[in-house]
């Protein structure tokens, strides 16, 4: 099976632009989370998406959004682009065949890296 | 929410040595700890994990245990090589409605030497 692919793999802005990222999972998987890796702050979850339905959001404020389509491939938007918001942005894609049940295990995409000037 | 600190930031060993990481979260509702490794440019790879009704993991070189009543898992690597070197992040999760939700450590350099 084909792994997580994201797209683009790098981004250039300037600040109050905004940005789509793309993540298409692997085969099969139906739930999407996002996550931004940082130097200081670590990998922060940003949302999680299963069903083309939002179920949870990280503390991340309302300029980060995201969606999915019907064939589970997701996308995440980034409007009014900040300094701050530089970082790679992780996808990570698992089964969530079922609800509730405990994590299954998530596979990352290789990432986009924004660089916001 | 939860929170996870992991331990020690960073780690230089001798190739053949062990290693070992620690890590601490705080929800303890939490009952899934997978462990990822990180080579610079890479993405995030899975090594190993280990649900809350389970003791101890162990995969060839690398093991992992928990301890739920502690709050604590380890991972441990054994008969370290130089290819091991890359960055190791814990991570926590509740699953349920929280799935999809991994809370991370801060992340582990470690470095074997030759």
């Amino acid at each position: 099976k084909a792994g997580v692919t994201q797209t683009p793999r790098y981004l250039i802005k300037t600040r109050g632009q905004q940005v789509t990222l793309s993540c298409s999972p692997i085969s099969g998987h139906r739930s999407v989370s996002w996550y931004q890796q940082t130097p200081g702050q670590g990998l922060q979850f940003l949302f999680e998406y299963f069903s083309e339905t939002q179920r949870n959001k990280g503390n991340f404020p309302g300029r980060f959004s995201g969606r999915q389509f019907s064939n589970s491939r997701s996308e995440m938007n980034v409007s009014t682009l900040e300094l701050g918001d530089s970082a790679l942005y992780l996808c990570a894609s698992s089964l969530g065949m079922r609800r509730g049940p405990p994590q299954e295990t998530q596979y990352f995409g290789p990432g986009t890296r924004l660089l916001v000037l | 929410g939860e929170n996870v600190e992991q331990h020690p930031s960073t780690l230089s060993v001798q190739e053949g040595d062990s290693a070992v990481i620690k890590c601490t979260y705080s929800d303890s509702a939490s009952n899934y700890f997978p462990w990822y490794k990180q080579e610079l440019g890479k993405r995030p790879q899975l090594i190993i994990d280990i649900r809350s009704n389970v003791g101890e993991k162990k995969d060839q070189r690398i093991a992992v245990t928990l301890n739920k009543t502690a709050k604590h898992f380890s991972l441990h690597i054994t008969e370290t090589q130089p290819e091991d070197s890359a960055v190791y992040f814990c991570a926590a999760s509740r699953g349920g409605t929280s799935y999809g939700k991994l809370t991370f450590g801060q992340g582990t350099i470690l470095t074997v030497h030759p």
